[in-house]
C-alpha cells in the first residue's frame, strides 16, 4: 500500500518560519512534490525533489531524504497570503506521471 | 499560455441523477488526469490518460463513473447514477511529457443531495 502522512494543521505568525513534514510509505518512489491550495482554489505546483537534499525557490525550500522516506517544506518570512493547505505528493516509480497525494496540512498565518 | 479549463464550476444534483464534467487541458499536454478531492482530504486519482489512451483507472468506480478523451485533447468525466458520497471537487490536471509539475484546473464542485 501507499500512504503519506502530514500534520493536519500548523499555525504561525507573519515573518516566522514554518516547516511542514511529510513521511511516506510507497511500493515505489520516484520523487516528492509539494503543492499549495487556497480555499476554493486549484492546487498549484511549488517544488519537486528527486534526489536527497534541499531545493530552494525563493521563500520556499523543500528537502528530501530517500533513506528516511521523509521530506519537508520550509516556508520563510511568512505572509498572510501563505495561509493555505499544503500537500506533499509522491511520484510513482512504476508510473512516473502519477502523483499520490497526502492528506494535506492546513497552514494558518496570523498577523 | 491558457490554463486548464473546466466546466461547470458548480453542480448540484439529486442522488441517482447523472452528471458530466468537461476539461480542456493545456495545449500540447499529452497527459490528462481526473482527481476527486473530498473536503478535507488530498486529491485522489480517478483516471489518467496519455493522449487518448487510459494509463491508470485503478481507482475509478467503473460501475458508475466513466471518462473519455476521444481525440486526445479535451475530456469528459461522467457519473451515473450519483450517490451522496460522490459530493466532492473534481479536478482536472494536465502535464507535459517528462514534466514533473501538474497544472490543475479550478475544479467542479459537485454536491449530491
Amino acid at each position: 500500500g501507499q500512504s503519506l502522512e502530514q500534520p493536519s494543521e500548523v499555525t504561525a505568525v507573519e515573518g516566522a518560519i514554518v516547516q511542514i513534514n511529510c513521511t511516506y510509505q510507497t511500493s515505489g518512489f520516484y520523487g516528492l512534490s509539494w503543492y499549495q491550495q487556497h480555499d476554493g482554489g486549484a492546487p498549484t505546483f511549488l517544488s519537486y525533489n528527486a534526489l536527497d537534499g534541499l531545493e530552494e525557490t525563493g521563500r520556499f525550500s523543500s528537502f528530501l531524504s530517500r533513506s528516511d522516506s521523509y521530506g519537508y517544506l520550509l516556508l520563510q518570512e511568512l505572509q498572510m497570503k501563505d495561509s493555505a493547505s499544503y500537500f506533499c505528493a509522491v511520484r510513482d516509480h512504476y508510473n512516473t506521471d502519477k502523483l499520490i497525494f497526502g492528506t494535506g496540512t492546513r497552514l494558518q498565518v496570523f498577523p | 499560455e491558457a490554463g486548464v479549463a473546466q466546466s461547470p464550476r458548480y453542480k448540484i444534483i439529486e442522488k441517482r441523477q447523472s452528471v458530466a464534467f468537461w476539461c480542456n487541458p493545456i495545449s500540447g499536454h499529452a497527459t490528462l488526469y481526473w482527481y476527486q478531492q473530498i473536503l478535507g482530504q488530498g486529491p485522489k486519482l480517478l483516471i489518467q490518460f496519455q493522449n487518448n489512451g487510459v494509463v491508470d483507472d485503478s481507482q475509478l468506480p467503473k460501475d458508475r463513473f466513466s471518462a473519455e478523451r476521444l481525440k486526445g485533447v479535451d475530456s469528459t468525466l461522467k457519473i451515473q447514477p450519483a450517490k451522496l458520497e460522490d459530493s466532492a471537487v473534481y479536478l482536472c490536471a494536465s502535464s507535459s511529457q517528462g514534466g514533473y509539475g501538474y497544472t490543475f484546473g479550478s475544479g467542479t464542485r459537485l454536491t449530491v443531495v
